[in-house]
């Protein structure tokens, strides 16, 4: 069976640092990972996803994440945070035998202080 | 285009009850997936359907259900409630049955007394 883990309930950074949002997976086969981040009170955005191909995937506002397959590992990065920034952000994995179905990581509060 | 929708957006029941909610996709897409979402269990998936065949269902009770028109819009149905259901639920749409990224709806949060 297929797992995600997000080890930090949260991480606090400044605005204008660079950002990282950490998330392991565990999957048979290749992996299709995807971030996506919620706001208050609204549905999951999408932010970025890695199918194959170059190891670092850019996505939206931004923000990047670096695959790797050695670490099994897809840590979501910024290079300068913005106080906007400060949301959940959740890290999934869809294995490709299971249709559309992401298995979903517990999820990262990230706080970005003035 | 319109973005995925979801109605109502907020609902009180009772136990016992049952409630359906309903979710339209984005236009052209045939993939609709519900999910719940809780503060102790997370993200969890219910059920997936393409082009009204169900594809795929998680680890939920019976009393879950759902189903999928002609036109792709999707209902997903809860009975007989219990306290634990409340929860925002979450649907979510693809282009294809695979590959494509899934555009998520804003929920419906249900509450259950």
């Amino acid at each position: 069976a297929q797992s995600v883990a997000q080890p930090e309930d949260q991480v606090n950074v400044a605005e204008g640092n660079p950002l990282t949002v950490k998330c392991t997976y565990s999957v048979s086969g290749n992996p299709y990972l995807f971030w996506y981040v919620q706001y208050p009170n609204r549905g999951l955005q999408f932010l970025l996803k890695y199918i194959t191909g170059d190891n670092l995937v850019k996505g939206s506002y931004g923000f990047e994440a670096e695959f790797n397959k050695s670490q099994t590992s897809f840590h979501l990065k910024k290079p300068s945070a913005l106080v906007s920034d400060s949301a959940l952000y959740f890290c999934a994995v869809r294995d490709n035998n299971a249709g559309n179905m992401l298995t979903f990581g517990g999820g990262t509060r990230l706080m970005v202080k003035p | 285009k319109a973005g995925v929708t979801q109605t109502p957006r907020y609902l009180i029941k009772t136990r016992g009850q049952q409630v359906t909610l309903s979710c339209s996709p984005i236009s052209g897409h045939r993939s609709v997936s519900w999910y719940q979402q809780t503060p102790g269990q997370g993200l969890q998936f219910l059920f997936e359907y393409f082009s009204e065949t169900q594809r795929n269902k998680g680890n939920f009770p019976g009393r879950f259900s759902g189903r999928q028109f002609s036109n792709s819009r999707s209902e997903m149905n809860v009975s007989t409630l219990e306290l634990g259901d409340s929860a925002l639920y979450l649907c979510a749409s693809s282009l294809e049955m695979v590959r494509g990224e899934q555009f998520f709806g804003p929920g419906t949060r249900l509450t259950v007394l």
